[in-house]
């Protein structure tokens, strides 16, 4: 079952933050992350683990709530770079990625 | 340079005519997978393989089939494509001991 994100879409100004929303009907067990810029390939940015600590990169941080089963994607004082669309992604099962359909992020001067 | 490269990038083609997308990585990567990306879908994974000789069906393997003979190599064989396969198709690949998948620069296929 796909997971779900949200929103599918915003428009930010740079310095803005955001935060994408994932969730899943089933039991997660971890959730991937990954940003694909326009005409380019997907690229990993963390993985979260059942019990893991939120993890966090630069000004983009996630975290995991296995209760709700839902995940979160934060960006802190967005940047152009961060333009892109952000997947989250579940594991269906050993090596079975399950993403969702995408959170198209834009980001304006 | 560690990369996962795919060829060809872009693809015409009619329906029935049998081709094959390639991949293949540098890295010494176990796992590898195929993926197509469609607007409003996402990613969904058509199949995957854990290393050589091991391969299984990702959530839409239907007409499609996979091959894995070497660790380097993963091709993508669609024997009689159809308009529904029309896509964008990446391969992507990890090594067993971490969760990053790195992704080919996708292939764009048309079939008409």
């Amino acid at each position: 079952q796909q997971p779900v994100q949200s929103p599918q879409a915003v428009i930010l100004r740079e310095g803005e933050d955001a935060v994408i929303n994932c969730s899943s009907s089933k039991a997660l067990y971890s959730v991937h992350w990954y940003r694909q810029k326009h005409g380019e390939a997907p690229v990993f940015l963390m993985i979260l683990l059942k019990g893991g600590e939120q993890k966090g990169h630069e000004k983009i941080s996630a975290s995991f709530n296995e209760k709700k089963q839902q995940s979160s994607l934060y960006l802190t004082a967005s940047q152009l770079s961060y333009s892109g669309t952000y997947f989250c992604g579940t594991e269906k099962g050993a090596q079975k990625l399950v993403f969702g359909q995408g959170t198209r992020l834009t980001i304006n001067p | 340079e560690a990369q996962v490269t795919q060829n060809p990038r872009y693809l015409i083609t009619v329906t029935g005519k049998k081709l094959t997308v390639t991949c293949s990585q540098n890295m010494n990567h176990e796992y590898m997978s195929w993926y197509r990306q469609d607007p409003g879908l996402g990613l969904r994974q058509i199949y995957y393989s854990m290393n050589v000789e091991v391969t299984d069906k990702g959530d839409v393997p239907e007409g499609y089939k996979v091959s894995r003979k070497e660790k380097r190599n993963f091709p993508l064989i669609l024997e009689s494509p159809s308009p529904n396969q029309t896509s964008l198709y990446f391969c992507a690949s990890r090594w067993g001991g971490s969760y990053e998948q790195y992704f080919g620069p996708g292939t764009r296929l048309t079939v008409t």
